[in-house]
């Protein structure tokens, strides 16, 4: 089974321009989320799609968003592009059910360069 | 909304030692807890999570202890082999929301052979 397919792998970006960042969940999963890895900030929570709706949101400016399509894919798009969204963006999927606790796995993820 | 504390950001310990990683958390209503280890420059990895109603679970030379009455939650690694540093990862969600997880700041582990 193959696991959840990020893409591109790395990229570099100048400010002010924008980027979308695509990602395939493990076949059958529902639910994907997007998460932003930074050496200060750490893990931090983006969104949560499931079943082409934003199910979860976490506390970025509206210059973050985010979708998803029928079959479960999703993508993500920066707009506006400042030095600070240089980080590593990383896509989890799950199977999305309405029951706590299920395991979500991660992309290896999207480097995002921007200079 | 939930906050995850962890400790210590740093632990270097020798190989075949034991290592403790702790993290307490702020909604009494979170009810899952994984642990994530990420190798450098790769993606982070499940490597265990326990739900509330237990309070441990083992897999091999990995355990995690759970005390929802203090609100915190444990990684233990037993007999460390080199392959076990990276930076280790706890989680929490968020008002129970099980796809929004909140993440620990991470440690650090060295294993030094």
């Amino acid at each position: 089974k193959a696991g959840v397919t990020q893409t591109p792998r790395y990229l570099i970006k100048t400010r002010g321009q924008q980027v979308t960042l695509s990602c395939s969940p493990i076949s059958g999963h529902r639910s994907v989320s997007w998460y932003q890895q930074t050496p200060g900030q750490g893990l931090q929570f983006l969104f949560e799609y499931f079943s082409e709706t934003q199910r979860n949101k976490g506390n970025f400016p509206g210059r973050f968003s985010g979708r998803q399509f029928s079959n479960s894919r999703s993508e993500m798009n920066v707009s506006t592009l400042e030095l600070g969204d240089s980080a590593l963006y990383l896509c989890a999927s799950s199977w999305g059910g309405q029951n706590s606790g299920n395991t979500i796995y991660f992309g290896e993820g999207s480097w995002l360069t921007v200079v | 909304g939930e906050n995850v504390e962890q400790h210590p950001s740093t632990l270097s310990v020798q190989e075949g030692d034991s290592a403790v990683i702790k993290c307490t958390y702020s909604d009494s209503a979170s009810n899952y807890f994984p642990w994530y280890k990420q190798e450098l420059g790769k993606r982070p990895q499940l490597i265990i999570d326990i739900r509330s109603n237990v309070g441990e679970k083992k897999d091999q030379r990995i355990a995690v202890t759970l005390n929802k009455t203090a609100k915190h939650f444990s990684l233990h690694i037993t007999e460390t082999q080199p392959e076990d540093s990276a930076v280790y990862f706890c989680a929490a969600p968020w008002m129970d929301s099980s796809y929004k997880l909140i993440f620990g700041s991470g440690t650090r582990l060295l294993v030094r052979p």
